[in-house]
C-alpha cells in the first residue's frame, strides 16, 4: 500500500499562536509532498509543493511566511501555521506523490480550529 | 489559470444503476488524469488514474479519457449506497508535471 499519516488529526489553538502539523509517508519515500487546505463545501486548494531538501514552492496567494513548510527527510514534511487567526480554521490535508504515474496518496487530514 | 470543471451535483441514482461522472479540463498538454473519492469529513482517496485515450476498467469503475475533447469521465456500475461521496477529478499540469489541479467535485447520492 501507500500509507500517509498526519498528526494531529485535530487541533484547537488560540489566535496568535503557532501550530505544527506533521505529514509522514509510512511505507515509501516521498521526495515530493503537497499541502492542501479545504474549507467546508469547497474543493481542495493546493497551498504548496514540498520538496525534500529544498525550499517549498508556494501557490499564488499563499503567504510563505505564514505557512512554513519543512521537508527535512524523505518521509516527513511539516506545515507550521504561524500567528494563527480564526480565518485559518480549515481542514489541512497533505499528500505524497509516489512517482510512476504521479498519483497522490493523501493523509487523513488535520482539522484546525483557531479561537 | 488552468481549470478543471465538474458539475457539482448532486447526482442522484438508484442502487444498482450506473453513475456517470464527468470532467472537462482546459490544459491541453495535460498527460495524467485521476479520480478521487472523498467522503464527508474525510480526505480523498485514489480510485483510478488514466493517461491514454480510451477506457480503463477496475472492478465496478471505468475511467474514460478523450484528450481531443479534453474530457474525462468515471462510470460506476452497480452503484451502492456506500458509493455516496464527492468525486474529485484531478489533472496534472502540462509538461509532465506531477502537480495536480483539482475540480470542485461532484456529489453522488446512491439511494436504496
Amino acid at each position: 500500500g501507500a500509507v500517509v499519516s498526519q498528526h494531529p488529526s485535530w487541533v484547537i489553538c488560540k489566535s496568535g499562536t503557532s501550530v505544527k502539523i506533521e505529514c509522514r509517508s509510512l511505507d515509501f519515500q516521498a521526495t515530493t509532498m503537497f499541502w492542501y487546505r479545504q474549507f467546508p463545501k469547497q474543493s481542495l486548494m493546493l497551498m504548496a509543493t514540498s520538496n525534500e531538501g529544498s525550499k517549498a514552492t508556494y501557490e499564488q496567494g499563499v503567504e510563505k511566511d505564514k505557512f512554513l513548510i519543512n521537508h527535512a527527510s524523505l518521509t516527513l514534511s511539516t506545515l507550521t501555521v504561524t500567528s494563527a487567526h480564526p480565518e485559518d480554521s480549515s481542514f489541512y490535508i497533505c499528500s505524497a506523490n509516489r512517482g510512476l504515474n504521479y498519483e497522490q496518496y493523501f493523509g487523513p487530514g488535520t482539522r484546525l480550529t483557531v479561537t | 489559470q488552468k481549470e478543471v470543471e465538474q458539475n457539482s451535483g448532486p447526482l442522484s441514482v438508484p442502487e444498482g444503476a450506473i453513475a456517470s461522472l464527468n470532467c472537462t479540463y482546459s490544459d491541453r498538454g495535460s498527460q495524467s488524469f485521476f479520480w478521487y473519492r472523498q467522503y464527508s469529513g474525510k480526505s480523498p482517496e485514489l480510485i483510478m488514474f488514466i493517461y491514454s485515450n480510451g477506457d480503463k476498467e477496475d472492478g465496478r469503475f471505468t475511467a474514460q479519457l478523450n484528450k481531443a475533447s479534453q474530457y474525462v469521465s468515471l462510470l460506476i456500475r452497480d452503484s451502492q449506497p456506500s458509493d455516496s461521496a464527492t468525486y474529485l477529478c484531478a489533472v496534472n499540469r502540462s509538461g509532465g508535471s506531477y502537480i495536480p489541479t483539482f475540480g470542485r467535485g461532484t456529489s453522488l447520492i446512491v439511494h436504496p
